[in-house]
C-alpha cells in the first residue's frame, strides 16, 4: 500500500548514458515534484507539475526532463549523465489545497 | 533569494533528554513551514507542517513553533528515544518552491 514509490532504488550507470526514473503515487494527488538531494544532504527542487503546469527550477540543466503519461506518474529522464548527477532524487505528490508532501523513498544514482 | 539554515548539524544526546532544534530562513514572506524526518538511505516522512497564520503546531512528542518575523522555527522533542535518531528537515514553502535546510543528524544515545 505504498503511497509514492519510485523505481529503481539504485542506479549505477556510466557516464553520457541516458536513464530514467520512474515515480507513482496512489493517493489521487494532482501534483508532483522532483527533488535532488546532494551529498550535503541539501534537497533542491528541480520540478514541480500538475496537469497543467510545469514549473522548472531555472538551475536545472535542460538534459534533465519530467514525463507525466497520467496523473498518478511523474518519471523523470536525463541526458548525457555526468559525474555530477550523482545523487538521491526523490519523487513527493501532494494534493491541491493542501499543504503536506508525501515522498518516495529516493532513488540512488551514481554515475561512474 | 531564500535560504534555509539548521543549527545543529548534528547532536547527541543520551535518551530520555528533552532537545531543540533550529531551523532559520531568510525570507519571511513564506507560505507555511514543514519539519521532515530523514531516516538512513530512507525517504522523507513529514512531522508537522506550521500554516504561516500559526505560532506552533503538536503532535504526541513533538513540538514546533514558528515566529514569521524573526525568520526562525524550532522543533522540540520531548523524552528522546533511541528511535528518534535520524536527519531532521525543515522546509519552508512560497507556493510552489519549497526551499529545504541542510538538516540536523540527531543521534539519541541509549
Amino acid at each position: 500500500d505504498t503511497a509514492v514509490s519510485q523505481t529503481p532504488k539504485y542506479l549505477v550507470t556510466q557516464m553520457g548514458n541516458d536513464k530514467s526514473i520512474k515515480c507513482e503515487q496512489n493517493l489521487g494527488h494532482d501534483t508532483m515534484y522532483w527533488y535532488k538531494q546532494d551529498s550535503k544532504k541539501f534537497l533542491k527542487i528541480m520540478f514541480s507539475y500538475n496537469n497543467k503546469e510545469l514549473i522548472i527550477n531555472e538551475t536545472v540543466p535542460n538534459r534533465f526532463s519530467p514525463k507525466s503519461p497520467d496523473k498518478a506518474h511523474l518519471n523523470l529522464h536525463i541526458n548525457s549523465l555526468e559525474l555530477g548527477d550523482s545523487a538521491v532524487y526523490f519523487c513527493a505528490s501532494r494534493l491541491r489545497g493542501q499543504e503536506t508532501q508525501y515522498f518516495g523513498p529516493g532513488t540512488r544514482l551514481l554515475v561512474l | 533569494k531564500q535560504e534555509v539554515t539548521q543549527i545543529p548539524a548534528a547532536l547527541s544526546v543520551p535518551e530520555g533528554e528533552n532537545l531543540v532544534l533550529n531551523c532559520s530562513f531568510t525570507d519571511s514572506a513564506i507560505y507555511n513551514l514543514q519539519w521532515f524526518r530523514q531516516d538512513p538511505g530512507k525517504g522523507l516522512t513529514s512531522l508537522l507542517l506550521i500554516q504561516s497564520s500559526q505560532r506552533e503546531q503538536t503532535s504526541g512528542r513533538l513540538n514546533a513553533s514558528l515566529d514569521k518575523s524573526s525568520g526562525r522555527s524550532t522543533l522540540y522533542i520531548a523524552a528522546s528515544q533511541p528511535g528518534d535518531s535520524a536527519t531532521y528537515l525543515c522546509a519552508v514553502s512560497t507556493g510552489n518552491q519549497f526551499y529545504f535546510g541542510t538538516g540536523t543528524s540527531l543521534t539519541v544515545i541509549p
